[in-house]
């Protein structure tokens, strides 16, 4: 079946540095790719998502990497700023049913 | 548009006692989903539907019941609650389609059982 991992469970980063949060998967079946951010107390909100023809989408300081040789995909936040502290899923869709990781807690240090 | 709204946010339960907790969207989306989330575990699929009048099961069900009697809405009901369903619990809906869609979570609502 399908898996989802995180690399880090917990990344902590100062203020105005670059962060990268990585997530591997197993299905090479999956077509889409979700990342997802989760604030303390609140339900789970999008940020970005790309699809499996693609290697690189850009959002406003956030990007996500995506690399099917080796089944990565990556998020990576630009000029880390306080309301960037939360916790980041990324998920695998493709089916009615999407796969999340576990998340990992980005913690940005003033 | 208020997106996807959860009732109650917050309930105590004693063991044995029964509950619904309640789901609406007004997005018109077909697919809608309930989760669990412990801590460490991250978001966990109990039930969801993929249009009214329809259910399935997901990873953990038992214990649980769901109905999708409207479209916009989708109920989460426990029996007899039990203290391992101590969680915060979110419902979520999309688009649906072939492939999975962009979910849109609700505020999500947290329940103790003593």
């Amino acid at each position: 079946g399908e898996s989802v991992g995180l690399h880090l469970p917990t990344l902590s980063v100062q203020e105005g540095d670059n962060s990268i949060i990585n997530c591997a998967y197993s299905n090479s079946a999956s077509d889409y790719f979700i990342w997802y951010k989760q604030e303390s107390g609140k339900g789970p909100q999008f940020i970005i998502d790309i699809r499996s023809n693609m290697d690189k989408r850009q959002g406003q300081r956030v990007t996500v990497l995506l690399n099917k040789t080796v089944k990565h995909l990556s998020l990576q936040i630009a000029a880390t700023q306080p309301g960037d502290s939360a916790v980041y899923f990324c998920a695998l869709g493709g089916s009615y049913i999407p796969t999340f990781g576990r998340g990992t807690s980005l913690i940005v240090h003033p | 548009n208020a997106g996807v709204t959860q009732t109650p946010k917050f309930r105590v339960l004693k063991t044995g006692q029964s509950m619904t907790l309640l789901c609406a969207q007004d997005m018109n989306h077909e697919y809608m989903y309930w989760y669990r989330q412990d801590p460490g575990m991250g978001l966990r699929l109990i039930h969801y539907s993929v249009g009214e009048g329809t259910t399935a099961k997901g990873e953990v069900p038992d214990g649980y019941n769901v109905s999708r009697l409207k479209k916009q809405n989708f109920l989460l009901g426990l029996e007899s609650a039990a203290p391992s369903q101590t969680s915060v619990y979110f419902c979520a809906s999309s688009r649906g389609g072939v492939s999975t869609d962009t979910q849109y979570f609700g505020p999500g609502t947290r329940l103790t059982v003593l």
